[in-house]
């Protein structure tokens, strides 16, 4: 059984650009979640995505924004890039169900290390 | 929101348990307590979790305060393998619009 995927793994942008990161979900699990993890910070959540909806957002600002389409797979995008958004981005799936909660297991992929320069 | 509060690092030897504490004196009654732990340079992984009652899994337990301001993971025999940074999270269920609170996470060095 696939895990997580998420692409690309690394990448270098400037301060003022774009980036879109993708990540595949196992197959059936219909929950996608994002989290940024940086040294100072640690984990934080950024959102999670069921069914292509929005259900729940991190306190970040607008620049942080995702999608999901109908397979499931999602990407999130960060405009006008800032020194400080370089962390590892980090996607994690989960069944059907009511959410996190009542399943018990996030499956988190290996990450997509940005480096905004 | 409710928060976690876990000591930056522990040290264990090989073969020996490992007890991992957690403090949420802020947790609600839907709040679930998960563990996961990351080595290095890969995501997280899921450990274990519980809502009220202590667990057991093939990885660790989760005993659970009785007034569950607190948590503790254990693993009972500590390995090379399980150095890595473990988080405590707290997971609201509270209907569609859960939340997350991570804690700042504990290293754990083995010693062999």
């Amino acid at each position: 059984k696939a895990g997580v995927t998420q692409t690309p793994r690394y990448l270098i942008k400037t301060r003022g650009q774009q980036v879109t990161l993708s990540c595949s979900p196992i197959s059936g699990h219909r929950s996608v979640s994002w989290y940024q993890q940086t040294p100072g910070q640690g984990l934080q959540f950024l959102f999670e995505y069921f069914s292509e909806t929005q259900r729940n957002k991190g306190n970040f600002p607008g620049r942080f924004s995702g999608r999901q389409f109908s397979n499931s797979r999602s990407e999130m995008n960060v405009s006008t890039l800032e020194l400080g958004d370089s962390a590892l981005y980090l996607c994690a799936s989960s069944r059907v169900g009511d959410g996190l909660a009542n399943t018990g297991e996030l499956f988190f992929g290996e990450g997509s290390r940005l480096t905004v320069l | 929101d409710a928060k976690t509060t876990q000591p930056n690092s522990m040290e264990s030897n090989e073969e020996e348990p490992v007890h991992l504490p957690c403090n949420h004196s802020t947790i609600s009654g839907t709040d679930y307590i998960h563990w996961y732990r990351q080595l290095p340079s890969q995501g997280p992984e899921y450990v274990i979790h519980g809502l009220t009652s202590n667990v057991n899994n093939r990885m660790a337990s989760l005993a659970i305060a009785e007034d569950r301001k607190s948590s503790t993971l254990i693993l009972h025999r500590a390995t090379l393998r399980d150095a890595a940074v473990y988080y405590c999270i707290l997971l609201n269920s509270g209907g569609s619009n859960y939340k997350l609170t991570f804690g700042k996470g504990t290293l754990l060095t083995v010693n062999p």
